[in-house]
């Protein structure tokens, strides 16, 4: 099977606390990609990160972090010193690639993170 | 700025009433996907284009369809709306089909069936 699966319905926190979002993908391809969105509620899906399966190496952009880990199949999003303008709804994704040349998003259900003042 | 742009960003429909969504962009990707997204679900694909290459999602229903009649514009058309095809539509592209391209959304269109 091929999956996403964010455990987090939903996270409720106090602006400043840092906060970390899992996610936990399930792939037979050995190559593959992985992508966090971001949903205001306005509704578009802002594009945050993507990430190769052969490249394990953290990230850090500002606030943002990504711990990616193969060995436990996990993607996890942590924001530093949370800021209420982070109050969304967050999505993992995995790329599949089909036959045919196509490739394909698989969302997880989502986290809604709430920031509070 | 390069962009994916949606119109309406709400429209409201009778049920059985044929309703057109657009999206337009200005990236020159090669490849546009509709998708829908219920209240509170992830995002599901419905279709995409590759160029004027139509591929349908096997379970997509037959009441939706789409015309792409140009690389910057794409279109998804309800034929009869039903009270369950109630949802935010969002319009994606990215550059190729392969590994390596990010998909970048549109702002959406939020659709209500009456």
């Amino acid at each position: 099977a091929q999956k996403v699966t964010q455990a987090q319905t939903e996270i409720s926190v106090v602006e400043k606390e840092d906060v970390t979002l899992d996610c936990v993908y399930e792939t037979r391809d050995t190559t593959y990609y992985l992508f966090w969105y971001k949903q205001p509620p306005s509704g578009e899906l802002v594009f945050l990160i993507r990430r190769n399966s052969f490249d394990e190496q953290n990230e850090i952009s500002g606030r943002y972090s990504w711990n990616f880990q193969k060995s436990t199949s996990s993607f996890n999003f942590t924001i530093t010193a949370s800021q209420v303008v982070d109050s969304a709804v967050y999505f993992c994704a995995l790329l599949i690639m089909f036959s045919g040349g196509y490739n394909k998003l698989i969302f997880g259900a989502g986290t809604r993170l709430a920031v509070h003042p | 700025d390069a962009m994916v742009i949606q119109n309406p960003r709400y429209q409201v429909t009778q049920f059985g009433k044929p309703v057109t969504l657009s999206c337009s962009q200005t990236l020159n990707h090669n490849v546009m996907y509709w998708y829908q997204q219920k209240s509170s679900q992830a995002p599901k694909l419905l279709f995409h284009y590759y160029d004027k290459d139509f591929n349908n999602e096997a379970d997509t229903p037959d009441n939706f369809q789409s015309r792409r009649p140009n690389t910057s514009f794409c279109f998804l058309d309800i034929r009869s709306p039903g009270l369950g095809d109630a949802a935010m539509y969002l319009c994606a592209t990215s550059r190729q089909r392969g590994h390596t391209d990010t998909q970048y959304f549109g702002p959406g269109t939020r659709l209500t069936v009456l």
